[in-house]
């Protein structure tokens, strides 16, 4: 147990369907972050929150909208997903120089 | 930008040591860090190396040359539990806080 739980584990939908993904995180961290991990790659970052405001990465495409509406809480919004969207996130929190990560959840989009 | 290459694969036998290295090429550097991830598990920290030199955690030892652009983990006595992939990460000027992580290495302890 790290003290990130993520919610759901596991998520299947549909290209047209919108879901949400939610994180949670009470060690008091000031900083939260969205990853993507494919098969075979590197963790992607795909967004960062400090101290609720946010710095985006550029490559993320539209599809992907993060909420953080209290330094406890990061959502990532789902829409109009691609199958190649389909991987496991995972949010982490971090305050200093060590991340706690959750356990993520795998998104299969069909 | 922010680059952090590994090898992919590393094989070693249960009770070697095995040196996993990390060269980075980052736009301002805030230490180095490695995370081991089991395979259906969350990254967990095992240590950061914030200037140069050698941090020592039990079986873990974790390098860092700022000059060279270089880190390694340095793995000993190892165990079959250790097989697991090794990530390096990084931080860059953009945001202290942008956590950057290299392409990972796979470890295979065989007995």
């Amino acid at each position: 147990e790290t003290g990130v739980t993520q919610t759901p584990r596991h998520l299947v939908m549909g290209m047209t369907n919108k879901k949400s993904l939610k994180c949670e995180q009470h060690l008091g961290h000031n900083a939260m972050y969205w990853y993507k991990q494919s098969a075979k790659k590197p963790l992607e970052l795909m967004f960062v929150y400090s101290l609720e405001e946010r710095v985006e990465n550029n490559s993320v495409p539209s599809r992907f909208s993060p909420e953080c509406p209290n330094s406890s809480h990061l959502f990532l919004h789902l829409h109009t997903l691609q199958p190649e969207d389909s991987a496991l996130y995972l949010c982490a929190s971090s305050q200093g120089t060590e991340a706690f990560f959750g356990q993520g959840t795998r998104l299969t989009v069909v | 930008g922010q680059s952090l290459e590994q090898p992919s694969e590393v094989t070693a036998v249960e009770g070697a040591i095995v040196q996993i290295n990390c060269t980075y090429q980052t736009s301002g550097f805030y230490g180095l860090s490695w995370y081991q991830q089991h395979d259906g598990g969350a990254p967990t920290f095992l240590s950061y190396n914030g200037l140069d030199g050698l941090e020592e955690t039990g079986r873990f030892s974790s390098f860092l040359s700022r000059s060279d652009s270089y880190g390694y983990l340095l793995l000993q006595e190892l165990q079959m539990k250790d097989s697991a992939s090794y990530f390096c990460a990084g931080r860059d000027q953009t945001g202290a806080n942008n956590l950057f992580f290299g392409t990972g290495t796979r470890l295979t302890v065989i007995p």
